[in-house]
């Protein structure tokens, strides 16, 4: 059963613009991550947000959290090519176990 | 820096076959998970392990065990592969029993299946 759901499902935009993808879940939380994966390998873990938590960041990366609405975003600011990958939220969903999300792919543009 | 390793990038099996995919994590790390990877199915859970000889079914286990004799390896098996198993099989590891923190995966095994 899927928890996390990306949305859109695929994102194109230029260099040096920024990214936006949404996380959206069903039931409570502890935490949510984001994962990055280039295409073929992987996954990469980017950023952990606690239930307790509403906004972190990571060099580039901003993460929200709105549990009222049971949302996540990530932005991406002034993006490079290489940060072209497939991108997914994960959910708790207790006991150690994770629900991916079927994930949002990211072209970069030159 | 955690490395977690799987022992093939490629791997094309015959139906029927019986299949071993091996993963090694060097940091120590208490739970260990596989993962099927499918196009747009996203990644769902075959199997985790929070021990040694401890496993537990994720939302697919049907067609595949699993082996956990030390801490560091955890093995996928597929006892007589089909060609429905012909997946992307991700592997990864996490530091504490009952916590859901961060996880780190290997880089992959893609299984075909004829």
């Amino acid at each position: 059963s899927q928890q996390g759901e990306e949305d859109p499902q695929a994102l194109s935009i230029q260099e040096g613009e920024n990214a936006t993808m949404n996380c959206s879940y069903k039931t409570s939380i502890n935490n949510l991550q984001w994962y990055r994966q280039n295409s073929g390998r992987g996954l990469v873990h980017l950023i952990l947000i606690r239930s307790n938590e509403r906004e972190k960041h990571s060099g580039r990366l901003r993460v929200t959290l709105d549990t009222s609405k049971k949302s996540s975003s990530l932005l991406i600011t002034a993006s490079r090519a290489a940060d072209t990958a497939s991108y997914f939220c994960a959910t708790d969903k207790g006991a150690q176990k994770l629900v991916f999300g079927q994930g949002t792919r990211l072209t970069i543009n030159p | 820096d955690v490395k977690v390793t799987q022992s093939s990038r490629y791997l094309v099996k015959r139906t029927g076959e019986k299949v071993f995919l091996e993963c090694v994590q060097d940091m120590d790390h208490e739970n260990m998970f596989w993962y099927r990877q499918d196009p747009g199915l996203g990644l769902r859970l075959i199997y985790f392990s929070y021990d040694v000889k401890m496993k537990e079914k994720g939302d697919i286990p049907e067609g595949y065990s699993v082996s956990r004799e030390k801490k560091e390896r955890f093995s996928l098996i597929l006892e007589s592969a089909s060609t429905n198993q012909t997946s992307m099989y991700l592997c990864a590891s996490s530091l504490f029993r009952g916590s859901t923190d961060t996880q780190y995966f290997g880089p992959g095994t893609r299984l075909t299946v004829l």
